[in-house]
C-alpha cells in the first residue's frame, strides 16, 4: 500500500449531485489535510485535522463538508457544487500538526469535474 | 503573503543547470520545496529553516537568504527525471500555516 491513497481518482458530477472523496493514510500520521489545486494557481488549504479534530477551516464554502472518523481516514463530502469547484483535490498527511517540523505526504489526488 | 516564484516555466536540455527562485514580501521562518510530476502527487524535496544551513541531496540543493526573504533551488546537470512543477511553500512564523507559490514548470529535453 502506498502512503496516502485517494479514491476516486476521477469524478464527474452534476451540480445537484452528492458525492464523497476518500483519503486513507498508512503512515501512522496524526494530521491530515485537504488541498484544492487549480491550474496555474497556488495550492489552497481547505481543512486540517489533527488527531481527528478539525483545527483549520479556511473559509471554505459549506458545500464542502469534511469528516475525519479516525486518524487514518479523511473524507470530503460534496453537494450542490459549482463549475468553478472543478479542480484536483489533494489529501496530505504529516506526523504532527505543525508544518514547520516536517514534510507533507500527498496522495495523487481526485480530479473533480462539475458539469 | 503568497510567495512569488520565478521563472514561471523553463525549458532545458539534459545536463544543463537550472535555478528556481521563491521570494516573499515578509520575513520568512522557513521555506519548503516540493516537486510534482504530471498526474502524480507532490513530493517533498527539502525544508530550509531561518538560520539553518544550505540543504541539498544528489544534484538538487537550495539556499535561504534571510535578508532578501528569498530561497533559490539549484538543479545541477539536470536529468530527464527532474521534469515537473516545483512549488515553494513559506511560513512567516512558527504558528502560521504554509503558503504556497504558484509553481515553476521545468521541462528537460534529451
Amino acid at each position: 500500500e502506498t502512503g496516502v491513497t485517494q479514491t476516486p481518482r476521477h469524478l464527474v458530477m452534476g451540480m445537484t449531485n452528492k458525492k464523497s472523496l476518500k483519503c486513507e493514510q498508512h503512515l501512522g500520521h496524526n494530521a491530515m489535510y485537504w488541498y484544492k489545486q487549480s491550474a496555474k494557481k497556488p495550492l489552497e488549504l481547505m481543512f486540517v485535522y489533527s488527531l481527528e479534530e478539525r483545527v483549520e477551516n479556511n473559509s471554505v464554502p459549506s458545500r464542502f463538508s469534511p469528516e475525519c472518523p479516525n486518524s487514518s481516514h479523511l473524507f470530503l463530502h460534496l453537494h450542490t457544487l459549482q463549475p468553478e469547484d472543478s479542480a484536483l483535490y489533494l489529501c496530505a498527511s504529516s506526523p504532527g500538526r505543525h508544518w514547520v517540523s516536517g514534510e507533507l505526504f500527498f496522495g495523487e489526488g481526485s480530479r473533480l469535474t462539475v458539469l | 503573503q503568497q510567495p512569488v516564484q520565478s521563472p514561471q516555466a523553463v525549458i532545458l536540455r539534459e545536463g544543463e543547470d537550472a535555478v528556481i527562485n521563491c521570494s516573499s514580501s515578509k520575513a520568512l521562518y522557513s521555506v519548503h520545496w516540493y516537486r510534482q510530476k504530471h498526474g502524480e502527487a507532490p513530493v517533498f524535496l527539502m525544508i530550509l529553516l531561518k538560520g539553518g544551513e544550505q540543504k541539498g541531496h544528489d544534484k538538487i540543493s537550495a539556499s535561504f537568504n534571510e535578508k532578501k526573504q528569498q530561497s533559490s533551488l539549484y538543479l545541477t546537470a539536470s536529468q530527464l527525471s527532474y521534469s515537473g512543477t516545483y512549488f515553494c511553500g513559506t511560513i512567516i512564523d512558527s504558528n502560521y500555516q504554509l503558503i504556497w507559490g504558484a509553481g515553476t514548470k521545468l521541462i528537460i529535453k534529451p
